[in-house]
């Protein structure tokens, strides 16, 4: 089973600035990688998928890289809505599919 | 537009059994394969269960393998999920997730909780 890290666990951010989170995998993934952003109460909505395409709807301020075992999920400037928890899950050796354990994105 | 629209979670004892349902609209179900997903309280995701379009393949989580029956009836555009043994580990909101690519999950239900406690 591969197992997916993310970092940091939580990440303050001021509104307007730029954050990154990070997403390891113990072995490659290739591109196959995917983001969701997680509200209090609701699902997981679907943001990235390839490492690096944007799902439909999803603004251009969110971008995705990265490739094997290292990606970067990076929103370019922060708004309000966008202070949430995300998650990294890989789809290259499954099953299972696995997440990582999420990074809370909160303001500063 | 998608819509996913879970149903049949509650408390249940350890031991005990509950079926969930997830009902589909807005696209064509028989077309899609499809997931379930929990999450316990306060926690990650993890993947539960798959099951392909037309039902002939299904994959289980480790954790949930000989207790969790996935299925699903593409003339109602239904999918379910068998839960037996329950322990209460199991305690979770879980997931309807529609499958794409290979696989990621590009809609989610609202989640249904199950409680297993006695």
């Amino acid at each position: 089973e591969i197992v997916m890290t993310q970092s940091p666990a939580t990440l303050s951010v001021s509104p307007g600035e730029r954050a990154t989170l990070s997403c390891r995998a113990s072995q490659s993934v290739s591109s196959s990688l995917a983001w969701y952003q997680q509200k209090p109460g609701q699902a997981p909505r679907l943001l990235i998928h390839g490492a690096s395409t944007r799902a439909t709807g999803i603004p251009a301020r969110f971008s995705g890289s990265g490739s094997g075992t290292e990606f970067t999920l990076t929103i370019s400037s922060l708004q309000s809505e966008d202070f949430a928890v995300y998650y990294c899950q890989q789809y290259n050796n499954w099953p299972p599919c696995t997440f990582g354990q999420g990074t809370k994105l909160e303001i500063k | 537009q998608v819509q996913l629209v879970e149903s049949g979670g509650g408390l249940v004892k350890p031991g005990g059994s509950l079926r969930l349902s997830c009902a589909a609209s807005g696209f064509t179900f028989s077309d899609y394969y499809m997931s379930w997903i929990r999450q316990a309280p306060g926690k990650g995701l993890e993947w539960v269960s798959y099951i392909s379009s037309s039902g002939s393949t299904i994959y289980y989580a480790d954790s949930v393998k000989g207790r969790f029956t996935i299925s699903r009836d593409n003339a109602k555009n239904s999918l379910y999920l068998q839960m037996n043994s329950l322990r209460a580990e199991d305690t979770a909101v879980y997931y309807c997730s529609r499958g794409s690519g290979w696989i990621y999950f590009d809609s989610w239900g609202q989640g249904t909780l199950v409680t297993v406690s006695s």
